[in-house]
């Protein structure tokens, strides 16, 4: 299994609603990320875990929380987001020092 | 911080001929990476070069990594429409394990 699933793969949400986005992989891949991608620019870091513990976190906003539940899970919990914040969510996973297998996405729209 | 540019931004070309974007570094990077992201999809992990002056190939892709590790290429050889997309390189440097991914070449092939 090379997959990296994420759910869902579009969401549009209210700037007061909570919202929770789901990533798994079974490669036992001990590194998980999250990205965020705008239209026409690179994937920007979020955050890492490593063994499961948050290591880098890349001064993002409160307001997206970062939970990893166990080594195959990755959860990124959304609150009070801004219209800004729209854009596609990438998580990925990765041997420490490999190379990173992406998942498709969730395409997110904060109204 | 670790720089990594990448040019061209965009480059059009017709089908059947040769393709090359080009990666550059500020500092030593420990390896390079490069990945293709299809419009609408996600990255996709081509291949990792680690060793100084290395030089890889896939079918019509050809992967160089700079003797001094502070530069990279990919070269496509006779381009064809399932070449299109955007191809990112991401270079692991300083220390960090994290790669930094360059702002993408985005490639059009004319039929």
């Amino acid at each position: 299994d090379t997959e990296v699933t994420q759910t869902p793969k579009h969401l549009v949400m209210g700037m007061t609603n909570k919202k929770s986005l789901k990533c798994e992989q079974h490669m036992g891949h001990r590194a998980m990320y999250w990205y965020k991608q705008k239209a026409k620019k690179p994937p920007e870091l979020m955050f890492v875990y490593s063994y499961e513990k948050l290591s880098i976190n890349e001064s993002v906003p409160s307001r997206f929380s970062p939970e990893c539940p166990n080594s195959s899970l990755l959860n990124l919990h959304l609150h009070a987001l801004q219209p800004e914040d729209s854009a596609l969510y990438l998580c990925a996973s990765s041997h420490p020092g490999g190379g990173a297998f992406f998942g498709q996405g969730t395409r997110l729209t904060v109204v | 911080g670790q720089q990594v540019m990448q040019i061209p931004q965009y480059q059009h070309v017709q089908e059947g001929e040769d393709f090359t974007t080009y990666c550059n570094s500020s500092t030593t990077l420990s390896n390079i990476q490069w990945y293709k992201q299809r419009p609408g999809g996600h990255p996709v992990f081509l291949i990792q070069l680690v060793k100084s002056g290395e030089v890889k190939k896939q079918k019509r892709l050809t992967f160089q990594f700079g003797e001094a590790k502070k530069n990279s290429s990919l070269h496509i050889t006779a381009t064809q429409t399932t070449d299109v997309g955007t191809y990112f390189c991401a270079g692991r440097g300083g220390g960090s394990y994290i790669p930094t991914f360059g702002r993408g070449t985005s490639l059009i092939v004319h039929p």
